[in-house]
């Protein structure tokens, strides 16, 4: 099964701050990598598929970049409602993983 | 509006059974792809199963092999999960999730999620 590692688990940052988190393959997974956000008591929702396009009706704020193993989730311009839990994603080969989670927190 | 709404989560013993269900609704629920992907309380997601459009293919994550299975009703536009032997690591919430991709042979990303049924498993 490939692993995905997700960095840092937490952080803490301001509104309008530049924030960048990390997922790491435990093998190539090429561009299979998609990026979802979850807030409390709520189900997740995707922002990135394909490691970088972004999915409909999502704020450009969100990219995502990367390819192979190494893949980041950039947040430019951090807004209150930022401020939850995102997780990525492989969908190279099932079963499929989900990184364990970054919790974005306001500093 | 696209929509998914699970059911037939609840209170179990270890080793016994539970059936969960998703009604589709807004969409061409034959054309897609569909997950099951569980959160134990305060930990992270856990994709558990997925099936393709015409049930061509079909995966389980590795904690649920044997264990549990995943089956569709495109007539009904619902899609299952039996849950057999059921374990105290079995207890989460338990989402169902549309496959964001039309009629793939495969599994990739999930851009529709309900809003899940909570199985608890206990003695």
């Amino acid at each position: 099964d490939i692993q995905m590692t997700q960095s840092p688990s937490s952080l803490s940052a301001s509104v309008g701050d530049r924030v960048t988190i990390t997922c790491r393959a435990s093998q190539s997974i090429s561009s299979y990598l998609n990026w979802y956000q979850q807030k409390p008591g709520k189900a997740p929702k995707l922002l990135i598929y394909a490691a970088s396009s972004l999915q409909s009706g999502v704020p450009s704020r969100f990219s995502g970049s990367g390819s192979g193993a190494d893949f980041t989730l950039t947040i430019s311009g951090l807004q209150p409602e930022d401020f939850v839990t995102y997780y990525c994603q492989q969908s190279y080969s099932t079963p499929l993983t989900f990184g364990g989670g970054t919790k974005v927190e306001i500093k | 509006e696209v929509q998914l709404v699970e059911s037939g989560g609840g209170f179990v013993q270890p080793g016994r059974s539970l059936r969960l269900s998703c009604a589709a609704s807004g969409f061409t629920f034959d054309d897609y792809a569909m997950h099951w992907v569980r959160q134990a309380p305060g930990k992270g997601l856990e994709w558990v199963s997925g099936i393709t459009w015409n049930s061509g293919s079909i995966a389980y994550a590795d904690s649920v092999k044997g264990r549990f299975t995943i089956s569709r009703d495109n007539a009904k536009n619902s899609l299952y999960l039996q849950m057999n032997s059921l374990r105290a690591e079995d207890t989460a919430l338990y989402y169902c999730a549309k496959d964001r991709l039309k009629r793939s042979g495969g599994f990739y990303d999930m851009d529709v999620w309900g809003q899940g049924t909570t199985v608890t498993v206990s003695s």
